[in-house]
């Protein structure tokens, strides 16, 4: 069954430093891979996604993610966080033709000033 | 409102009791999904319905646990004799269409203490 690791539970980080959250999904079967955020007191709100195509893709607010499939891995960054990206962040993965979203765990980045 | 709903926000319940969770999803919104997110965890997948139909109940934890949307709209989690194990946030997403790939929306979800 797919599962996905987020390693880090949290992580700190100075405002302006560069940041990278990780994830790692079990199964290299076709996949669509997500990257959702969760502002404190909100629901959780679509960061990006890779469905397929260049495995580099992008946020409107300056975050990407990599899916590399050798390494069943797609890791978010941003080159400059701002105090206003601390929030939970949530990988997800759905196998190709299914509806079923496995999310890990989670992240909490907290950008301190 | 133009996001998805879920009321109550919080619901303390003593064990042993019925409790009921309701989501309005997005108007139009085909999709409608029921996750339970522990604390310190990922949501987890419970059921999802396309229209009224539920397709997918196989993350259900036991038959104390229902769904129903029976009009295709709002959505109805039930929980039966309740458990300390129940405690968690009980989310719900919805999305436009049936597609494997669809972006989904959730709501802020209802925060279940069993006491």
């Amino acid at each position: 069954a797919q599962s996905v690791t987020q390693l880090d539970s949290q992580v700190p980080v100075f405002e302006e430093a560069p940041v990278e959250l990780r994830c790692n999904y079990s199964s290299s079967v076709s996949v669509y891979l997500f990257w959702y955020v969760q502002y404190p007191n909100q629901g959780l709100q679509l960061l990006l996604k890779y469905l397929s195509g260049s495995t580099l893709v992008e946020s409107i607010n300056g975050f990407e993610a990599e899916f590399n499939k050798s390494q069943t891995s797609f890791h978010l960054r941003k080159p400059s966080v701002h105090i206003s990206d601390t929030a939970e962040y949530f990988c997800a993965v759905s196998d190709k033709g299914t509806y079923k979203y496995i999310f890990g765990t989670g992240t909490r980045l907290k950008v301190l000033a | 409102g133009a996001g998805v709903s879920q009321s109550p926000r919080y619901k303390v319940a003593k064990r042993g009791q019925d409790v009921a969770l309701r989501c309005d999803p997005i108007s139009g919104h085909v999709s409608l999904f029921w996750y339970q997110q522990a604390l310190g965890q990922g949501p987890e997948f419970l059921t999802y319905f396309q229209n009224e139909a539920q397709l997918d109940k196989s993350g259900l934890p036991s038959d104390r646990f229902f769904a129903e949307r029976p009009e295709g709209s709002v959505s109805t989690l039930k929980i039966q004799r309740t458990q300390q194990e129940d405690s968690a946030v009980y989310l719900c997403a919805s999305s436009p269409r049936w597609q494997p790939n669809e972006k989904l929306f959730f709501g802020s979800g209802t925060q279940l203490s069993v006491l």
